[in-house]
Order: structure tokens, then C-alpha cells, then sequence
């Protein structure tokens, strides 16, 4: 079993509506979660870090983490074009060392 | 503050043969990791770094070093180097408090012919 687990998509989304991205962890010692975006070619960006249950909002994103469930999940509202990208789901036991999921791939049609 | 900067960002190199990369963190980061990311194994952690000390490991042969200077600029050194190697090398920074964000920089492909 990997220990950070995602969709590999595509996930295909009209422009203007909610993207859905969903993430599973196996180690119950994880600490800190992290969304980073990443675009081709391109190094990795933090969109968003969450580190107690429920939900955290930034903007037109919303993170939401259930340690109970080892669940944490990206919501986008009101998607762009922009937003098509590889969507990596990061987590971190205290070692300052990121366990990546595979990342999920999102496209936002026009 | 400028963000995390890495040098070389391409290179070639054959089979065999050694590479050094480098990292400068963010000005006030002493916290400096580095990841791997291939298309087969995605984004792999291989160590991390503070005060010039090596703090963490991740799941790599000997072939694959690092270390920190007093400024927290690091270095990574790839011995010997293997056809699967070819990666895109990133390094990431952060400050030493607890949950602390790691801010990547811009990587440095590798390519080993």
C-alpha cells in the first residue's frame, strides 16, 4: 500500500465549477498536509497547509483534513483555466521529510 | 526575500561520471531537503539538512550525498552515476518551528546519457 495515495486523473472540470481532489494517508503519526501545485516542467508550488481537523480557506481554495478517516482534500472553487495542473497531496511526520501522493492531474476546459 | 535558487538548472552527463548540484535556501531557512521526482516514482525524498548536519534520510544508495555549509547552502553529490538517475533534483528550504512549510525551488534537470 502507498502511504499517500491519489486519483491519477485526469479530472476534467467545466471552467467556473468545483474541482474535488482527494488524498489518503497511511501513517497516523502524520503531522502537517500540503496541497502544492505543480505545472509542466515547473517546480512544485504550495497552494495550501493544514494541520488540525476540519476545514481551512484561502481564497478560492479549501482544504480539509480528517485525521480520523487519514483524509485530506483540495476544493476549488470557481476553476480557471489556470488551475490545470498536477495537484500533489504532501505529508510530513515531523522529520521535515514530505511523503508525496502521485498527484493528480486536473483540467479545466474553457 | 528571494526565493530558493539551484545551480546548475540542466545538465548532461554519461554514465559513470559524477555531479554536484546546489541549493541556497531562502534567506533565514536553516532547513534544506532534497527530493527527486522521475515519472516513474514521482517526487522521493533523499535528505535533509540543518546546521550543517544531516538530520534525516530517505530510502537511497550511498551513491547519493549531501551536506550544508555554515551560510545553510547545501550541496547534493551524485556518484557513479546510473542511466536512472536522469531526474529532476529539487530542493526545498524552510524555517526549524514545528509544521513548518518547505518552499521548493526551481530544480535542476539531470540527464545521464
Amino acid at each position: 500500500q502507498k502511504e499517500v495515495e491519489q486519483n491519477s486523473g485526469p479530472l476534467s472540470v467545466p471552467e467556473g465549477a468545483i474541482a474535488s481532489l482527494n488524498c489518503t494517508y497511511s501513517d497516523r503519526g502524520s503531522q502537517s498536509f500540503f496541497w502544492y501545485r505543480q505545472y509542466s516542467g515547473k517546480s512544485p508550488e504550495l497552494i495550501m497547509s493544514i494541520y488540525s481537523n476540519g476545514d481551512k480557506e484561502d481564497g478560492r481554495f479549501t482544504a480539509q483534513l480528517n485525521k480520523a478517516s487519514q483524509y485530506v482534500s483540495l476544493l476549488i472553487r470557481d476553476s480557471q483555466p489556470s488551475d490545470s495542473a498536477t495537484y500533489l497531496c504532501a505529508v510530513d511526520t515531523g522529520r521535515r521529510a514530505l511523503t508525496f501522493g502521485s498527484g493528480t492531474r486536473l483540467q479545466v476546459q474553457p | 526575500k528571494a526565493g530558493v535558487t539551484q545551480t546548475p538548472r540542466y545538465l548532461i552527463k554519461t554514465r559513470g561520471q559524477q555531479v554536484t548540484l546546489s541549493c541556497s535556501p531562502i534567506s533565514g531557512h536553516r532547513s534544506v531537503s532534497w527530493y527527486q521526482q522521475t515519472p516513474g516514482q514521482g517526487l522521493q525524498f533523499l535528505f535533509e539538512y540543518f546546521s550543517e548536519t544531516q538530520r534525516n534520510k530517505g530510502n537511497f544508495p550511498g551513491r547519493f550525498s549531501g551536506r550544508q555549509f555554515s551560510n545553510s547552502r547545501s550541496e547534493m553529490n551524485v556518484s557513479t552515476l546510473e542511466l536512472g538517475d536522469s531526474a529532476l533534483y529539487l530542493c526545498a528550504s524552510s524555517s526549524d518551528y514545528a509544521q513548518e512549510t518547505q518552499y521548493f525551488g526551481p530544480g535542476t534537470r539531470l540527464l545521464v546519457l
